[in-house]
């Protein structure tokens, strides 16, 4: 079965400054996708990045970008620049590309220090 | 464009009252529509997902139900509510060539007393 784990209960960082948060997953499979979504104290989960496993070029979006290690099966976010308004709950999640369904890892909580 | 609406945004109910949680997707057809649970500090637990009008597969044995009488609508349901339900429920759904990413209400609070 797979699995999706995050070790990093909480993260802090300084404003402006860079942080990456970890994920590691376990599959036997070859094709899926990744996630990286952001859940704020309002708790609306937000989608941070997506990935495909087919793709080796890392996903990008603006100042959030991952390093997508295929072999190692790694999957890290790294927040670039942070801002305030990015402290929130983050969580990594693995989709089959023969499923519907998420595999979710607990979250790791991202503190943004003014 | 699409929306998701989830209500109501919280709840207290009693112990061995009934629930009823519903979701209704807009501005698209025939989605994968989701039920996940949260507790406090934690991950997201998936109860229910439906491909379609009355398809629904469990993933966890509980005192909860789920039904989908119309393409866009999802409900979830209990009998009669447990200390052991309260929590954070989100709505998900997915559709068409980004079936691959799901997208989430604003969540209901449960709290059973």
């Amino acid at each position: 079965a797979q699995t999706v784990t995050q070790s990093q209960p909480e993260m802090s960082v300084q404003e402006a400054e860079t942080v990456t948060l970890s994920c590691t997953y376990d599959t036997s499979e070859s094709d899926y996708y990744l996630f990286w979504y952001k859940q704020p104290p309002s708790r609306q989960m937000i989608l941070v990045i997506r990935q495909e496993a087919y793709k080796q070029q890392n996903a990008t979006e603006n100042r959030f970008s991952v390093n997508f290690q295929k072999a190692a099966k790694s999957f890290s976010l790294k927040i670039s620049d942070s801002q305030l308004g990015d402290a929130a709950m983050y969580f990594c999640a693995y989709r089959s590309s023969s499923n519907y369904q998420l595999i979710w890892g607990a979250g790791t909580k991202l503190i943004i220090k003014p | 464009s699409q929306t998701i609406h989830q209500w109501p945004a919280t709840l207290v109910q009693p112990v061995g009252s009934p629930l009823s949680l519903e979701c209704t997707v807009e501005g698209t057809s025939n989605p994968n529509l989701y039920w996940y649970r949260q507790a406090a500090g934690r991950g997201l637990q998936l109860l229910f997902y439906s491909v379609g009008i009355g398809q629904i597969s469990s993933e966890v044995p509980q005192n909860l139900s789920a039904s989908r009488p119309q393409d866009r609508q999802f409900i979830l349901s209990s009998k009669k509510l447990l200390l052991s339900d309260s929590g954070f429920y989100l709505c998900a759904w997915t559709q068409g060539v980004t079936k691959n990413i799901q997208y989430f209400g604003a969540g209901t609070r449960l709290s059973v007393l």
